[in-house]
């Protein structure tokens, strides 16, 4: 049971320059959230799915977009990446949307130039 | 629409020492509270949550939290910290159905 796993854990990009991240998850769970870490800012949730073949908005959408094909699956993916998007991603999952826990990957740490 | 404050972006304490993390939130409905902990390069791992009953909630590693629903208030204690303690900790609040939201985040710092 490897829980959330996230790839590529290191990336460095140049402005315009694209790229997809990719989240997977083997506890079944219906709902997947991307994350944005900026230091002394918490987390601010990107998009998120409630399910196979959803997407939602979250609180800072602008920039990216995301794909659920397969309900273990969550890409999210930056069409022309800019110096503001430099940060660390977490994606996250869990079973039910309230009063359940998330369980969250290890990161990816992207660099824009 | 929820919020989250922790007051202290930085907790500097020695080790065996007791330490306190503030966490303050905002809501016009019902929530679910949450503590997360961030050890160096690492993803978050739950430390502990309340979603109802006792207002007490114990979690692992030693540490506990009470939730006060007059002071809207859910503040993380250890009565004796370790240097392995030393990470980040995020508070989060969740209304039924709704998103997560995280405070900023405390550095916790154990100094031997």
């Amino acid at each position: 049971n490897a829980g959330v796993t996230q790839t590529p854990k290191f990336r460095v990009l140049k402005t315009g320059q694209s790229m997809t991240l990719l989240c997977a998850q083997d506890m079944n769970h219906e709902y997947m959230y991307w994350y944005r870490q900026d230091p002394g800012m918490g987390l601010r949730l990107i998009h998120y799915s409630v399910g196979e073949g959803t997407t939602a908005k979250g609180e800072v959408p602008d920039g990216y977009n995301v794909s659920r094909l397969k309900k273990q699956n969550f890409l999210l993916g930056l069409e022309s990446a800019a110096p503001s998007q430099t940060s660390v991603y977490f994606c996250a999952s869990s079973y039910v949307r309230g009063g359940d826990e998330q369980y969250f990957g290890p990161g990816t740490r992207l660099t824009v130039t | 629409a929820q919020s989250v404050t922790q007051l202290d972006s930085q907790v500097p304490v020695f080790e065996e020492a007791p330490v306190e993390l503030r966490c303050n939130y905002s809501s016009s409905v019902s929530v679910y509270l949450f503590w997360y902990v961030q050890y160096p390069n690492q993803g978050l791992q739950l430390l502990l949550k309340y979603l109802s009953g006792s207002t007490l909630v114990k979690g692992i590693n030693g540490f506990e939290a009470e939730f006060n629903k007059s002071q809207t208030s859910f503040h993380l204690r250890k009565p004796s910290v370790h240097i392995s303690d030393t990470a980040e900790y995020f508070c989060a609040v969740m209304g039924y159905g709704q998103n997560f939201v995280f405070g900023p985040g405390t550095r916790l710092s154990v100094l031997p």
